[in-house]
């Protein structure tokens, strides 16, 4: 069984402060990584997608991927109240098309 | 652009009805995914349609439950004889094609609960 894990946290940071979110896979054919954000009763929205080793930032977003470890992580630098959410770690195997979800890390960010 | 849209926002049923759930993918895109996120549990993978075909089927639980996609574009999911079991966010999201690169958009859900 290919899988996917978080950290179920919650992870609670005070608010200007880095949270740092990761993820393993199991899949040593995986070839993409992604990261969505999903608020309390919204649908996932995506936030990252990363497909080299190394990393990737975007805004206060970086994320970064180590295949030789099988791991991701999503880092937030200069954490908002609004980046209070559950962020999910996707998986996309080699030749399948379809995502491979974590449970999700539940990140609370305090004023 | 409009993104994915889902149609009805939720549904109430008995349990041994049948449920129609739809899918209005993003303009253009090809690629359309059925997923499902029950209380505590991760999004777990339905099917995938590439165009009009599904070539993966391998995440439909049951034979209750079938999908189909018509014109390349609506999709819709069909769950026969509902159980409790099946209450849960079905969620359906587009890309703009297949391939290991694309990224998969997704739409608001439909909430089932089956009574």
């Amino acid at each position: 069984q290919k899988e996917v894990e978080q950290n179920s946290g919650p992870l609670s940071v005070p608010e200007g402060a880095i949270a740092s979110l990761n993820c393993t896979y199991s899949d040593r054919g995986s070839q993409s990584f992604f990261w969505y954000r999903q608020y309390s009763g919204k649908s996932p929205e995506l936030i990252m997608f990363i497909y080299s080793n190394g990393d990737k930032e975007d805004g206060r977003f970086t994320a970064q991927l180590n295949k030789a470890s099988q791991y991701v992580s999503l880092l937030i630098r200069d954490s908002q109240p609004s980046d209070s959410a559950t962020y999910l770690c996707a998986v996309k195997e080699g030749g399948s098309e379809k995502l491979v979800f974590g449970k999700g890390t539940k990140l609370t960010v305090n004023p | 652009g409009a993104g994915v849209s889902q149609s009805p926002s939720n549904k109430v049923t008995e349990k041994g009805k049948d449920v129609e759930l739809r899918c209005d993918p993003i303009s253009g895109h090809t690629a359309l995914y059925w997923y499902r996120q029950s209380l505590g549990q991760g999004l777990e993978f339905l099917i995938y349609f590439q165009g009009n075909s599904a070539p993966d089927k391998s995440g439909l639980p049951s034979d209750r439950f079938s999908a189909e996609r018509t014109g390349g574009s609506v999709s819709t999911l069909t769950i026969q004889r509902t159980q409790q079991e099946d209450s849960a966010v079905y969620l359906c999201a587009s890309s703009l094609t297949s391939g290991s690169l694309e990224t998969q958009y997704f739409g608001p859900g439909t909430r089932l609960l089956v009574l």
